[in-house]
């Protein structure tokens, strides 16, 4: 079974300080990682995934993250926070080697205070 | 990136009515869209699978009597929730990956519909 936890339900940060929304895997398979974004009544947008290269990716509106095969982690960075980057960061998982299910992370509620 | 829309993005109905949900891919082909609900504060909860041309495969715990779900063509899918009940009001979101080999594909989310079920 694959799942995914994001350790933090809500996140803090100042706008202009770096962020980190924290997210952990768990696939028996080899792991492909996304994250995705939610603003308030609006379905998911895609930000950025892993799926095999290197390990730090880039994605949208100056996202990053670092995929971790030893601490099975997979955290989305930001150097510097803006206020409208305050929304829902869902971090999802599936499993290369089978299946078609996206296993989706609780959430982590991003507010940037200015 | 790719585009899936939704209609409509709201609803109010009465109890007892059928509501029909559409979700289409607008610039690519998906052989496969998945469903979703979502409770206030929670995180997606997935319905069921649906593949061009063949029947759904629904998560445990989903009726499908009550949550029908048709997947016609390559660009769309419908959710049709069956004599809906206060309790089926939720946001709804829909999902679609493009064609193509590879579980590396990225899944592409509609905005999503509110049902309120009175």
């Amino acid at each position: 079974a694959q799942s995914v936890a994001q350790p933090e339900d809500q996140v803090n940060v100042a706008e202009g300080n770096p962020l980190t929304v924290k997210c952990t895997y768990s696939v028996s398979g080899n792991p492909y990682l996304f994250w995705y974004v939610q603003y308030p009544n609006r379905g998911l947008q895609f930000l950025l995934k892993y799926i095999t290269g290197d390990n730090l990716v880039k994605g949208s509106y100056g996202f990053e993250a670092e995929f971790n095969k030893s601490q099975t982690s997979f955290h989305l960075k930001k150097p510097s926070a803006l206020v409208s980057d305050s929304a829902l960061y869902f971090c999802a998982v599936r499993d290369g080697n089978a299946g078609n299910m996206l296993t989706f992370g609780g959430g982590t509620r991003l507010m940037v205070k200015p | 990136g790719a585009v899936v829309s939704q209609h409509p993005s709201w609803v109010i109905c009465k109890s007892g009515t059928s509501v029909k949900i559409e979700c289409r891919s607008l610039d690519f082909q998906a052989t496969t869209m998945f469903w979703y609900r979502q409770f206030p504060k929670q995180s997606l909860m997935l319905m069921a699978t649906s593949n061009e041309g063949s029947k759904a495969t629904y998560e445990q715990g989903v009726e499908k009597d009550k949550f029908l779900i048709n997947h016609a063509s390559l660009t769309l899918s419908t959710l049709t929730v069956t004599s809906a009940h206060p309790e089926d009001s939720s946001f709804y979101i829909c999902s679609a990956r493009d064609r193509g080999f590879g579980l590396g594909k990225t899944q592409y989310f509609g905005p999503g519909t509110r049902l309120l079920v009175l």
